[in-house]
């Protein structure tokens, strides 16, 4: 089985509609993170928690919120969906936390079309 | 904060040669580390190679390396005796100690 877990995989919605993502991991890592992929941006921070008490913003934050439910659950949620959040999300956790060598362990992505 | 720019959106190679993707970045970060991720056709992304800003020699995983130039500020990866399964968008990225930013990527394509 997968370390990290999105769920759903590909997801369909419409404009104003609320959704959410889930990630689990199994890990052990209490680091997790929210990306989203865009062509030609590469990866952008959305969230991120250091501990399940612990949420921060990231670099593109607004219009979305989350939820550390565990230290293995982080889930994303899109609170009134447009079309420019159309994109590949992408959840991680992180080892070594603190450290430099911290290295991301990806999900598979989650594909969102916002129509 | 910190920066990483890559300059090469997309790259030929022919299977068996060596190849360079460039990667240089910007930080005020006295200690940093440097990565590079794969990400193939099917999304997912890899963990390929990882550079501390205070390692003195170049890290190498196998058939990726890192010409780490400090003082150019640049992060290059190579990869020796590409293969077709190398075809793949390239990730470089930093991390100075509280979160990890990547750059827009590289996307290589091998020729047979």
């Amino acid at each position: 089985d997968a370390d990290v877990t999105q769920t759903p995989r590909n997801r369909i919605t419409k404009t104003g509609k609320r959704i959410m993502l889930e990630c689990s991991q199994t890990k052990g890592h209490d680091r997790m993170y929210w990306y989203r992929q865009d062509p030609g941006l590469g990866l952008r921070l959305i969230y991120y928690s250091f501990d399940v008490k612990d949420i921060n913003k990231g670099e593109i934050s607004d219009g979305y919120s989350v939820s550390r439910q565990a230290q293995a659950k982080f889930s994303l949620s899109l609170e009134s969906a447009i079309p420019n959040q159309t994109a590949l999300y992408f959840c991680a956790t992180s080892d070594d936390p603190g450290q430099l060598k911290e290295t991301q362990y990806f999900g598979p992505g989650t594909r969102l079309l916002v129509l | 904060a910190q920066k990483i720019t890559q300059t090469q959106p997309g790259m030929f190679v022919q299977e068996k040669e060596a190849v360079t993707l460039d990667c240089t970045y910007d930080t005020s970060d006295q200690s940093y580390g440097l990565f590079w991720y794969k990400q193939p056709s099917s999304g997912e992304m890899i963990f390929l190679i990882y550079q501390g800003s205070y390692d003195e020699q170049n890290a190498t995983e196998g058939r990726y390396s890192l010409n780490f130039q400090k003082a150019r500020k640049s992060a290059n990866l190579v990869i020796s005796a590409s293969q077709l399964g190398d075809s793949a968008m390239y990730f470089c990225a930093i991390n100075g100690g509280f979160k990890t930013i990547f750059g827009a990527g590289t996307r290589l394509f091998v020729k047979a």
